[in-house]
């Protein structure tokens, strides 16, 4: 089993829909909580982050988490198709002082006019 | 710099032959991560460096891939005797560190093709 599981999808929704995207992860140490956005043929950027179990919104987007369960999920209300990229989860955690990082698969969202 | 910088953009090279992969990590960042990805796949962890701390190249897939720090800042990749299946996007990205709260940033990747 991977420590960080996210679908690779694609997953397919019509424009203005809500998306929601997410992982799942297994060692409760894991401390910190990212979404990346890749757009075809770029880096990836970040998009949020986190530390704490509940929500963070940001304009169009919110970020939830849910420690006891170990599942990260990414919302996007009223979708655009500029939207339409690959989001991948990450975690992170410290451990002798540096910084572990695992990623998700990445998920690629397609978003049809 | 503003962002993490990558050069070439593009390579094609001819199997055999080596490639140097180069990345300049924001300024002031102390640690910087290779990846790999091949298309329509997830990120494939390679090396990581943090300030003078022995590099982890524990992703490393063989002794043909080699990578070094130099002054604690700009960092090369170098693949020896390139292969087909060495062909996809190489990625840099680079932290902070110290503290909660770091993130990473990434290049926008060197896009390697052996033909």
């Amino acid at each position: 089993q991977k420590e960080v599981e996210q679908d690779p999808g694609p997953l397919s929704v019509p424009e203005g829909a809500i998306v929601s995207l997410n992982c799942t992860y297994s060692n409760s140490a894991f401390q910190y909580f990212m979404w990346y956005r890749q757009y075809s043929r770029k880096g990836p950027e970040l998009l949020m982050y986190t530390y704490s179990s509940g929500n963070k919104e940001d304009g169009r987007f919110t970020a939830q988490v849910d420690k006891s369960s170990k599942y990260i999920s990414l919302f996007i209300r009223d979708s655009q198709p500029s939207d339409s990229a690959t989001y991948l989860c990450a975690v992170m955690w410290l451990m002798d002082s540096n910084y572990q990082l695992i990623w998700g698969a990445g998920t690629k969202l397609i978003i049809k006019p | 710099g503003a962002g993490v910088s990558q050069s070439p953009s593009n390579k094609v090279t001819e199997k055999g032959k080596d490639v140097e992969l180069r990345c300049d990590p924001i300024s002031g960042h102390t640690a910087l991560y290779w990846y790999r990805q091949s298309l329509g796949q997830g990120l494939e962890f390679l090396i990581y460096f943090q300030g003078n701390s022995a590099p982890d190249k524990s992703g490393l897939p063989s002794d043909r891939f080699s990578a070094e720090r130099t002054g604690g800042s700009v960092s090369t990749l170098t693949i020896q005797r390139t292969q087909q299946e060495d062909s996809a996007v190489y990625l840099c990205a680079s932290s902070p560190h110290g503290g909660s709260g770091n993130t990473i940033y990434f290049g926008e990747g060197s896009w390697l093709t052996v033909v």
